[in-house]
């Protein structure tokens, strides 16, 4: 079946520039999670959907990063007055239940000039 | 705030050689423990799990990882490794079936 899959693959996008990125979720999967990962670090949290509750937003760096989610669908993921250190992979990833296994997607890599 | 240590942040074997990747992480309750692998140009992807059960964990294409609760340690280990094997593993931990933590990262070079 299809996995998680992730839009943009790429973006570059100039300084003080809204970007959105966009994941769709393995159907089915109600947890979804979105991470960034800077070049040579590990994965960082930034947001957590988990059904209809509330996300958990607590790895969000700041007030220009958001996230909605559809139902149990779409994701996105939105950046507002992008910053050179905004520029990294962001990944997305959703699993059955919270606690199950995650499945990645292909993530977008954004580069902010 | 808990936190994963992957200590090895670059290792080069050579073809048949044994393998072990550290992983500790800090306490914080119940945890479930993760490997994850990157091979170069695809997306990350589950490599074996711990939840419960016989602390000694087998995994796909010959990984296995050991959960040493005492030590607060989930390594990854593999007997002989192969070319195919190079790739970037991730140890991850679920705290109190909530939160996902990740280590930085250990990116693997086994040379043919």
């Amino acid at each position: 079946g299809a996995g998680v899959s992730q839009s943009p693959s790429n973006k570059v996008t100039e300084k003080g520039k809204d970007v959105e990125l966009r994941c769709d979720p393995i159907s089915g999967h109600t947890a979804l999670y979105w991470y960034r990962q800077r070049l040579g670090q590990g994965l960082e949290f930034l947001i957590y959907f988990q059904g209809n509750s509330a996300p958990d937003k607590s790895g969000l760096p700041s007030d220009r990063f958001s996230a909605e989610r559809t139902g149990e669908s779409v994701s996105t993921l939105t950046i507002q007055r992008t910053q050179q250190e905004d520029s990294a992979v962001y990944l997305c990833a959703s699993s059955p239940q919270s606690r199950e296994t995650q499945y990645f997607g292909p993530g977008t890599r954004l580069l902010v000039l | 705030a808990q936190s994963v240590s992957q200590h090895n942040h670059h290792v080069i074997l050579s073809e048949a050689a044994s393998l072990e990747l550290g992983c500790n992480y800090s306490y914080g309750g119940t945890v479930n423990l993760f490997w994850y692998v990157q091979y170069p140009g695809q997306h990350l992807q589950l490599l074996l799990k711990y939840f419960s059960g016989d602390p000694l964990v087998k995994g796909i294409k010959g990984f296995e990882a050991e959960f040493i609760k005492s030590k607060f340690s989930f390594n990854l280990r593999k007997p002989s490794v192969q070319w195919s094997d190079t790739a970037e593993y991730f140890c991850a931990v679920l705290y109190n079936f909530n939160k996902f933590y990740f280590g930085s990262g250990t990116k693997l070079n086994v040379k043919p």
